[in-house]
């Protein structure tokens, strides 16, 4: 069964940008029918919807992101890869990698990893 | 604030029924399938229902989903103690074009 991993800094400069890398396992990136995304969640809040790519390359953003986020993948290493460029205290969250049906629905997904901004 | 409403807490006894209710319009739930997760203590979010009202394998009927115009229901029968979660609803947006997601609903199993 195909299963997710985060990987990353956990501690961010303001200011600087946040990478953070999905690595699948378990079935291929580029098997089609599947869009790859990032979700987080700030301490103690909701779920917030980042982005998704496809194996092929094509992106959707979250339009309040838009303007910071660049999502890529490797489709090579089975692996797909979060930028977020001038980031703030604002952007502390659990930040979750999870493999997306179509665009209907996020299933399964990685067990999330804490970026948190700070000097 | 969400998109999507939820309440934000909801309880009952165990092996009663509860319902969770997630509103939107015809621009997110009017216009798409909605899928609910389940997010236990200190855990990733996890699928409990896909496009309205189907389970993945492995989730229990107790878990029931169902879609009326610009509102969803995620009904849990037979409440256990291991039910206590965060639940969230979500679908997609064609007016913001985003993905968005209800504030979630912390469900108390007394």
């Amino acid at each position: 069964q195909v299963q997710l991993q985060e990987s990353g800094p956990g501690l961010v400069k303001p200011s600087q940008t946040l990478s953070l890398t999905c690595t699948v396992s378990g079935g291929s990136i580029s098997s089609g029918g599947y869009y790859w995304s990032w979700i987080r969640q700030h301490p103690g809040k909701g779920l917030e919807w980042i982005g998704y790519i496809y194996y092929s390359g094509s992106t959707y953003y979250n339009p309040s992101l838009k303007s910071r986020v660049t999502i890529s993948v490797d489709t090579s290493k089975d692996q797909f890869f979060l930028k977020l460029s001038s980031v703030s205290a604002a952007d502390t969250a659990v930040y979750y990698c999870a493999r997306v049906f179509g665009t209907n629905w996020f299933n399964p997904w990685g067990q999330g990893t804490l970026v948190t901004v700070s000097s | 604030q969400s998109v999507l409403t939820q309440p934000p807490s909801v309880s009952a006894a165990p092996g009663q029924k509860v319902t969770i209710s997630c509103s939107g319009s015809s621009s997110n739930i009017g216009n798409d399938y909605v899928s609910w997760y389940q997010q236990l203590p200190g855990t990733a979010p996890k699928l409990l229902i896909y496009e309205n009202n189907k389970r993945p394998s492995g989730i229990p009927d107790r878990f029931s989903g169902s879609k009326s115009g610009t509102s969803a229901t995620l009904g849990i029968t037979g409440l256990q103690t291991g039910d206590e979660a965060d639940y969230y609803c979500g679908t997609w947006d064609s007016s913001l074009s985003a993905w968005v997601f209800g504030g979630g609903t912390k469900l108390t199993v007394l």
